[in-house]
C-alpha cells in the first residue's frame, strides 16, 4: 500500500512555463513534505521542504503548497528551464515513525525547448 | 569535501554470494541510511543509524544487516544474495535523525543473476 504517490511518471513543459509536480499521500500523520530532484547516475539531492504547520513555502523559482484537508501537496517551478529535466520525488515523514522518510515513485520532467 | 562517497559503482553477483557495500560521509553527520530503488518505485529504507553505535531496520531489511563501524562509515552486507536484490542501492547522511535534509551518495548498481 503506497502511502505517498506520484501518479504522473512523466511530464513534459515547454521551457519558460510553469511546471507543476504533484503528490498524493494517505497517512495523516505525516507532519513533514519534502522535494527532491535526481539526475542519472547521481543520488537525489533535497530542493524544498514544507511543514504540515504551513500551507506554502517558497525558495527562488521552487514552491511548494500542502492541502491537508486533500492529503495533497504540489511543486511549482517558475520559469521553468532546461536544468530542471530530472526526476522529481516527493517524500513525507511522522514523528511517530520516527521520521523515516517514505517516498513516492517520482515523476520525470522534461524541459522542451 | 567529497559529501558521501559509496564503493562500489556497479557490482554483478551470482546467487547465493555475499559482498559488502561500503559508504563513507565526512560532513560529521550523525545519521546515515541505507536505501534501495527499484524501477517505477520510491526510494525503500534497508536500515539506518541514528548514531554511532545504534542501527535500526527500516521498510525493507530482510536480506542484509548493517555495521555502523565508526561516525564517517556505514556498511551494508549482502550474506546470501538473491536475484531480488537486483536494485540499485543508495546511502544518506543527515546532521541529526530529524534534519529535513539528507545528502546523498551516487548510489551502487547491483546486479545479482
Amino acid at each position: 500500500d503506497q502511502q505517498v504517490k506520484q501518479n504522473s511518471p512523466s511530464l513534459s513543459v515547454q521551457e519558460g512555463r510553469i511546471s507543476i509536480l504533484n503528490c498524493d499521500y494517505t497517512n495523516s500523520m505525516f507532519d513533514y513534505f519534502l522535494w527532491y530532484k535526481k539526475y542519472p547516475a547521481e543520488g537525489p539531492t533535497f530542493l524544498i521542504s514544507i511543514s504540515s504547520i504551513k500551507d506554502k513555502n517558497e525558495d527562488g523559482r521552487f514552491t511548494v503548497f500542502l492541502n491537508k484537508s486533500a492529503k495533497h501537496l504540489s511543486l511549482h517551478i517558475v520559469p521553468s528551464q532546461p536544468g530542471d529535466s530530472a526526476v522529481y520525488f516527493c517524500a513525507a515523514s511522522a514523528r511517530d515513525s520516527n521520521y523515516q522518510l517514505i517516498w513516492g515513485a517520482g515523476t520525470k520532467l522534461i524541459i522542451k525547448p | 569535501n567529497a559529501g558521501v562517497t559509496q564503493t562500489p559503482k556497479f557490482q554483478v553477483l551470482k546467487t547465493g554470494q555475499s559482498m559488502t557495500l561500503q559508504c563513507a560521509q565526512d560532513m560529521n553527520h550523525n545519521s546515515m541510511y541505507w536505501y534501495r530503488q527499484d524501477p517505477g518505485m520510491g526510494l525503500r529504507l534497508i536500515y539506518y543509524s541514528a548514531s554511532e553505535g545504534t542501527t535500526d531496520k527500516g521498510e525493507v531489511p530482510n536480506g542484509y544487516n548493517v555495521s555502523r563501524l565508526n561516525k564517517r562509515e556505514f556498511s551494508l552486507r549482502l550474506e546470501s544474495a538473491a536475484p531480488s536484490q537486483t536494485s540499485v542501492y543508495f546511502c544518506a547522511s543527515s546532521e541529526f535523525l530529524v534534519s529535513d535534509t539528507q545528502y546523498f551518495g551516487p548510489g551502487t548498481r547491483l546486479t545479482v543473476l
